[in-house]
């Protein structure tokens, strides 16, 4: 099983519309991290989140980590045609340096 | 900022061929490196953490001796894809460690796209 739950796994959305995607651990976080990546292209940092209930923005995206550490959801506030792509949350494996794993990803369109 | 290259960027072979992937720290040493494999429409699966001067660590699953991975100095990491077939065709990302401390993000190269035919 994933250690690292993503959903959902897709989304179309029209544009102007606000769009959740939620990556859920069974396991406390010690560092919650958002990409975006377009298949074949290299990962674009969004934000990192560390402490419980932490909130960062940029821009009209906004992530949140719950108090547990265990949940991270990442809202994109009137959706644009540049935000789609495939949206990745990383996790790292417990104090292991700077390896991470991944949710399965979801995978964000936005109809003009 | 600290940048990751990988070399070459995309790749066709014939099967049965060996291929070699680098991935170099371009304005900082890296003593650990790590590769990421990812399969159309899915995720990015961690292979292997390359350890400079020493044996890499590998994922369950992942065969050591299918993929030789070789970290001969601060900068540079190698992933070989021995004798490789179809199913290995897939997208391959090497990233390596923030500098600063955990605030940071991991560094990640570009990616090499890897397709046997």
């Amino acid at each position: 099983s994933q250690e690292l739950e993503q959903s959902p796994q897709s989304l179309i959305v029209q544009e102007g519309k606000n769009l959740t995607i939620n990556c859920t651990s069974s396991k406390t976080l010690y560092g919650l991290y958002w990409y975006k990546q377009k298949y074949g292209e290299g990962l674009i940092f969004l934000m990192m989140l560390q402490k419980g209930g932490e909130e960062k923005s940029h821009e009209k995206i906004t992530a949140k980590l719950d108090e547990k550490k265990q949940q991270s959801s990442l809202h994109i506030t009137a959706s644009q045609p540049s935000h789609a792509g495939i949206y990745l949350c990383g996790a790292k494996r417990g104090n292991q340096g700077g390896k991470l794993i991944f949710g399965q990803g979801t995978e964000l369109s936005v109809k003009p | 900022g600290a940048v990751v290259s990988q070399h070459p960027s995309w790749v066709i072979c014939k099967s049965g061929t060996s291929v070699k992937i680098e991935c170099r720290s371009l304005d900082f040493q890296a003593t650990t490196m790590f590769w990421y494999r990812q399969f159309p429409k899915q995720s990015l699966m961690l292979m292997a953490t390359s350890n400079e001067g020493s044996k890499a660590t590998y994922e369950q699953g992942v065969e050591k001796d299918k993929f030789l991975i070789n970290h001969a100095s601060l900068t540079l990491s190698t992933l070989t894809v021995t004798s490789a077939h179809p199913e290995d065709s897939s997208f391959y990302i090497c990233s390596a460690p923030p500098r600063r401390g955990p605030g940071e993000t991991q560094y990640f190269g570009p990616g090499t796209r890897l397709l046997v035919l």
